[in-house]
């Protein structure tokens, strides 16, 4: 079935450091790869994605990755600041509801000062 | 533009009693999500809409959960009877069809004694 495997489940991690979260996929025709933060309290919000048609987006200070023949892509978060921590979670479109995003289990980021 | 709209934004209710939450998506978009989030279960994906037609409703827990979308601006959620391990945050998100973006609502905290 469709499954969307996220790693690690915590980390923590000192300011200015950098942070590296790692999701594999299991459908192959999953096309669309989005990552999202979610606050304490708070909604999740769409930071970075990226389309099947690219290897490597840049925004600032995140970036994603992917690997489609791996079927794995991956957050990158560098000069991290305590406003970073947060929950994130990886997601991909199912190939059956191409609409629809499967959501990986989130991971809990923590920045000390 | 005032993005997802959901009310309420807290609701305690006692075992056994209906719930109704509401959503209002973001004007123009085509499609309508509704997720469930615990710790436990992480976000679950309830139900989805395209044009106001449920496309995939795999994810109701149960016959306790219903989902309308009467219009393109308005979707219930309905728990009828509520039950306490039913207690979670209710998301709707909605999307443009063709770009995959979700934006959720600030989500409701329910609470079933």
């Amino acid at each position: 079935g469709e499954n969307v495997e996220q790693h690690p489940s915590t980390l923590s991690v000192q300011e200015g450091d950098s942070a590296v979260i790692k999701c594999t996929y299991s459908d192959s025709a999953s096309n669309y790869f989005p990552w999202y933060k979610q606050e304490l309290g708070k909604r999740p919000q769409l930071i970075i994605d990226i389309r099947s048609n690219v290897g490597e987006k840049k925004d600032q200070r995140i970036a994603v990755t992917l690997n489609k023949t791996a079927k794995h892509f991956s957050l990158h978060i560098t000069e991290t600041q305590p406003e970073d921590s947060a929950v994130y979670f990886c997601a991909a479109t199912s190939s059956y509801n191409t609409d629809k995003l499967i959501f990986g289990t989130g991971t809990r980021l923590q920045v000390f000062p | 533009d005032a993005g997802v709209i959901q009310s309420p934004r807290h609701e305690v209710t006692e075992m056994g009693q209906e719930v109704t939450l509401r959503c209002k998506p973001i004007s123009g978009h085509d499609y309508l999500f509704w997720y469930r989030q615990t710790m436990m279960r992480g976000l679950e994906l309830l139900i989805y809409f395209n044009n106001n037609v449920p496309i995939d409703d795999s994810g109701m827990p149960e016959d306790r959960f219903s989902a309308k979308m009467p219009n393109a601006s308005f979707s219930t959620l309905k728990i009828q009877p509520s039950e306490p391990r039913d207690s979670a945050v209710y998301f709707c998100a909605s999307s443009l069809a063709g770009s995959y973006e979700q934006y959720f609502g600030p989500g409701t905290r329910l609470t079933v004694t």
